[in-house]
């Protein structure tokens, strides 16, 4: 199994430009999660989904979209990137049964100037 | 004053020694994780508790749900034990609120 898998690692994008952060997982989970980590403040939930076709709002979501039209695929869309929005993406998967944790993906290092 | 805390913020020790990393929260919660990150960003889950006491290897953690309070023990630790250890709590559906983490820096 390749796990949680993210793409890109890496991105530089100019204010105001649009992009999509890619997640993908191959163990059947249900839950998937976007997390944002900044410098001080900890990991913070962006969007989640329970299952395909359901999503919700996290702690902060605000320019970000989601989707979950299957199970393995769970992608978030910046839709007009801003400088605050530099931060280290991570997605995340589990089973949701309350016995193991959550599996993370590597992350996404975004930088928006 | 965030909804999880953890201490210490950073902790220096010797190969060997016993660590103690302590997380309090204020809200009821569904379950408690404790997460690894490595030096390299990498994040790895190393528990998720709703109640007792739970142990992998030289690892233990443990929670007491009246107190609101884990702890995550390390026992005969090594330098690889390096890390930053983030503390979670769980408000259902695996919505989860983070610590800011402690960085553990264990020296040979």
């Amino acid at each position: 199994n390749a796990g949680v898998t993210q793409t890109p690692k890496f991105q530089v994008l100019k204010t105001g430009q649009s992009m999509t952060l890619q997640c993908a997982q191959d163990m059947n989970h249900e839950y998937m999660s976007w997390y944002r980590q900044d410098p001080g403040m900890g990991l913070r939930l962006i969007h989640y989904s329970v299952g395909a076709g359901i999503t919700d709002q996290g702690e902060v979501p605000n320019g970000y979209n989601v989707s979950r039209s299957t199970t393995e695929d769970f992608p978030l869309r910046l839709l007009s990137a801003a400088p605050s929005q530099t931060s280290v993406y991570f997605c995340a998967s589990s089973y949701g049964d309350l016995s193991i944790g959550q599996y993370f993906g590597p992350g996404t290092r975004l930088t928006v100037t | 004053k965030n909804e999880v805390e953890q201490s210490p913020q950073n902790l220096t020790a010797q190969e060997g020694e016993f660590i103690t990393i302590n997380c309090s929260y204020s809200v009821g919660i569904s379950a408690l994780h404790w997460l690894q990150q490595h030096p390299g960003g990498g994040i790895v889950s190393l528990f998720m508790l709703s109640s007792g006491k739970k142990k992998h290897g030289r690892l233990i953690a443990t929670i007491n749900i009246q107190e609101k309070h884990s702890s995550l023990h390390i026992t005969a630790s090594h330098p690889r034990d390096s890390a930053v250890y983030i503390c979670a709590v769980d408000h259902g559906n695996e919505k989860l609120t983070f610590g800011t983490g402690t960085r553990l820096t264990i020296i040979p």
